[in-house]
């Protein structure tokens, strides 16, 4: 059973598309994100999210938009793709918003912007 | 927000020999640094943590220190094996997130 599971693990789309990504955890966390990881390896985060509730939003462009149907779930929807969002994208979990406890990461999504 | 400095970016080690990785952060309210491991095409992972109350900690072969006055924490890997081959992000807790250091690129020779 995978914990925290993405969905696509690749996705290859042109310019101006629109395109989402699912992630689930069956962990019981209370706590979601999603990381961007770029070309140097660099992890930042975007979004962070305790039981469905928004708490973090790290200067993304509007472009972008997650949405948590649950405290299980945590979609990221990106619209008018451009090049330079062609990166891994990864979700992870946490127990409890995340302070004094490690992330678990889910597999990524390799996205590529044409 | 807190910053965190890691060096070296990359790290070319003897099989056997010890690797040592290096941090820095900025908040001083921060109190929990983890360490991860990324292989190739994978997922980062958890490997060792660390609490502001802890000022060493190891699990095998694996050790990580933390300097609270100084703000910098350190990971120590002994005898390293080609499967420690991978990158190493340390990272430091900040308003309910991780802040990730840049990564140091662990390549172990046999």
């Amino acid at each position: 059973d995978t914990a925290v599971s993405q969905t696509p693990k690749y996705l290859v789309t042109q310019m101006g598309n629109d395109k989402s990504i699912k992630c689930e955890q069956n962990l019981g966390h209370d706590t979601m994100y999603w990381y961007k990881q770029d070309s140097k390896k660099f992890l930042k985060i975007m979004f962070s999210y305790n039981n469905k509730e928004l708490i973090i939003n790290e200067t993304v462009p509007n472009r972008f938009s997650p949405k948590s149907p649950d405290k299980a779930h945590l979609n990221l929807h990106i619209n008018s793709l451009e090049l330079g969002d062609s990166a891994v994208y990864f979700c992870a979990s946490s127990p409890a918003g995340g302070e004094n406890y490690g992330y678990t990461f889910g597999s990524g999504t390799r996205l590529t912007v044409v | 927000g807190e910053n965190v400095e890691q060096h070296p970016s990359t790290l070319s080690v003897q099989e056997g020999d010890s690797a040592v990785i290096k941090c820095t952060y900025s908040d001083s309210a921060s109190n929990y640094f983890p360490w991860y491991k990324q292989e190739l095409g994978k997922r980062p992972q958890l490997i060792i943590d660390i609490r502001s109350n802890v000022g060493e900690k190891k699990d095998q072969r694996i050790a990580v220190t933390l300097n609270k006055t100084a703000k910098h924490f350190s990971l120590h890997i002994t005898e390293t094996q080609p499967e420690d081959s991978a990158v190493y992000f340390c990272a430091a807790d900040n308003d309910y997130k991780l802040s990730f250091g840049a990564g140091t690129t662990v390549t172990v020779r046999a």
